[in-house]
């Protein structure tokens, strides 16, 4: 069972434009949930991440915003840049270091 | 800081040899690591979590004598696939936990290795 979903699979962005990518859980018991840049052949790279406490975190072009009574959690990428281009990760962790991945969106982002 | 290292990055090998694939932390140490695989377009599964010092945890379905897992030190955690088949090629990245207070809950994740069992 998919303990955090995750939508789209794949996004379409036109340059400056704003790429938001959703996730979901259902286990109150997580409380981080970080979110991971992974690009081909690479290994997944922390890009920012939220505890349950908080309801929205921004750093610099990319913010997390936080929804605990819905259980839902999603990241906006302002601006975005053909850089940005790779497979974005949300994850959700217990205080046991139990991390549990979305299955991914594949965001293009266009000149 | 926080960068973890995997060796070797590609590794091509034939059907029923053993590959050997390390995972450094370079500039913490970790008490724990953990061994996911991936394949092409997909999620990360997590196979097993390895603690310094003891016996790896291995999740349901991955086969320990198989995938043999080492931690022998605070930096160092190795995963050795067995007898490797055509069916074990996949990516295979690494991650260990930031020991200090500043972030305990961070999975800071290795680049990689690529395996391909001919």
């Amino acid at each position: 069972q998919q303990q955090v979903k995750q939508s789209p699979q794949s996004l379409i962005v036109q340059k400056g434009g704003i790429s938001i990518i959703n996730c979901a859980y259902e286990n109150t018991a997580f409380d981080y949930f970080p979110w991971y840049q992974q690009f081909p052949g690479k290994g997944p790279a922390l890009l920012i991440a939220i505890r349950p406490d908080v309801s929205e975190k921004k750093e610099g072009r990319f913010t997390i915003s936080f929804n605990k009574s819905a259980k839902q959690f999603s990241l906006h990428i302002m601006d975005s840049q053909p850089g940005d281009s790779a497979t974005y990760f949300c994850a959700a962790e217990t205080g046991a270091n139990n991390l549990f991945f979305g299955t991914g969106t594949r965001l293009t982002v266009i000149p | 800081g926080a960068v973890v290292s995997q060796h070797p990055s590609r590794v091509i090998c034939k059907s029923g040899t053993s590959v050997k694939i390390e995972c450094r932390s370079l500039d913490f140490q970790a008490t724990t690591m953990f061994w996911y695989r991936q394949f092409p377009k997909q999620s990360l599964m997590l196979m097993a979590t390895s603690n310094e010092g003891s016996k790896a945890t291995y999740e349901q379905g991955v086969e320990k004598d198989k995938f043999l897992i080492n931690h022998a030190s605070l930096t160092l955690s190795t995963l050795t696939v067995t007898s490797a088949h055509p069916e074990d090629s996949s990516f295979y990245i690494c991650s260990a936990i930031l020991m200090s207070g500043l972030a305990p809950d961070t999975q800071y994740f290795g680049p990689g290795t690529r395996l391909t069992v001919l």
